[in-house]
């Protein structure tokens, strides 16, 4: 089972303010996704990447995987107070139909101030 | 549509005590899968169930089982209570088409807090 690695640990930045939040791993992902959860909720599904350099939008978070396809980032522009919440990266099992759960990192927890 | 609920939301329980959390998933998906958070390992998974049928199953011990029912209804039950079982109960479901084809698109559940005094 891989391990997934995020950094960082923990964040809290002023309303308005950009970040960078980073998911690696030591071995080639198949593919990557990036959950938020926020206090009392499970986590919510963000965003899905499969090819290495691909670039997802979602409003103000750009989520990127590395061209070698070990890395991935998610950038929130102009953070809001809204968005703060545990980030979680995951990677799904290798075999489809059924597999072996979700691999998780352990998440950025992320505190935007107003 | 209703989403994944899980019940109860609170529970305390002591050492050596059993417990029995459930999962309603959304109408129409019958794969259930549950995992455990945190604070120290953070999210892993704990088993999936589809069609009534366990179908896989993460590293945990065997005090940790479930089943699923008729009507995709999961329960999870942990016996022989440990101070390490503190954690949230996470549960999630997915389509049917998504089971198939290996998509991991989940939706989660706000979980269950069990806390082991």
């Amino acid at each position: 089972t891989q391990l997934l690695e995020q950094s960082p640990q923990f964040l809290s930045i002023q309303e308005g303010e950009n970040l960078t939040v980073y998911c690696n791993s030591s071995s080639v992902f198949s593919s990557l996704q990036w959950y938020r959860q926020e206090p009392g909720e499970g986590p919510v599904l963000l965003v899905t990447v499969v090819t290495g350099g691909e670039v997802k939008k979602l409003k103000r978070l750009t989520f990127q995987f590395g061209d070698a396809r070990k890395d991935s980032s998610l950038h929130i522009t102009a953070a809001q107070p809204g968005d703060t919440g545990l980030y979680l990266c995951a990677e799904p099992p290798y075999s489809g139909g059924g597999a072996d759960g979700l691999t998780f990192g352990k998440g950025t927890h992320l505190i935007i101030q107003p | 549509k209703a989403g994944v609920t899980q019940t109860p939301r609170y529970l305390i329980k002591t050492r050596g005590q059993q417990v029995t959390l459930s999962c309603s998933p959304i109408s129409g998906h019958r794969s259930v899968s549950w995992y455990q958070q945190t604070p120290g390992q953070g999210l892993q998974f704990l088993f999936e169930y589809f069609s009534e049928t366990q179908r896989n199953k993460g590293n945990f011990p065997g005090r940790f089982s479930g089943r699923q029912f008729s009507n995709s209804r999961s329960e999870m039950n942990v016996s022989t209570l440990e101070l390490g079982d503190s954690a949230l109960y996470l549960c999630a479901s997915r389509r049917d088409s998504d089971f198939f084809s290996g998509a991991n698109v989940l939706t989660f559940g706000a979980g269950s807090r069990l806390t082991v005094l």
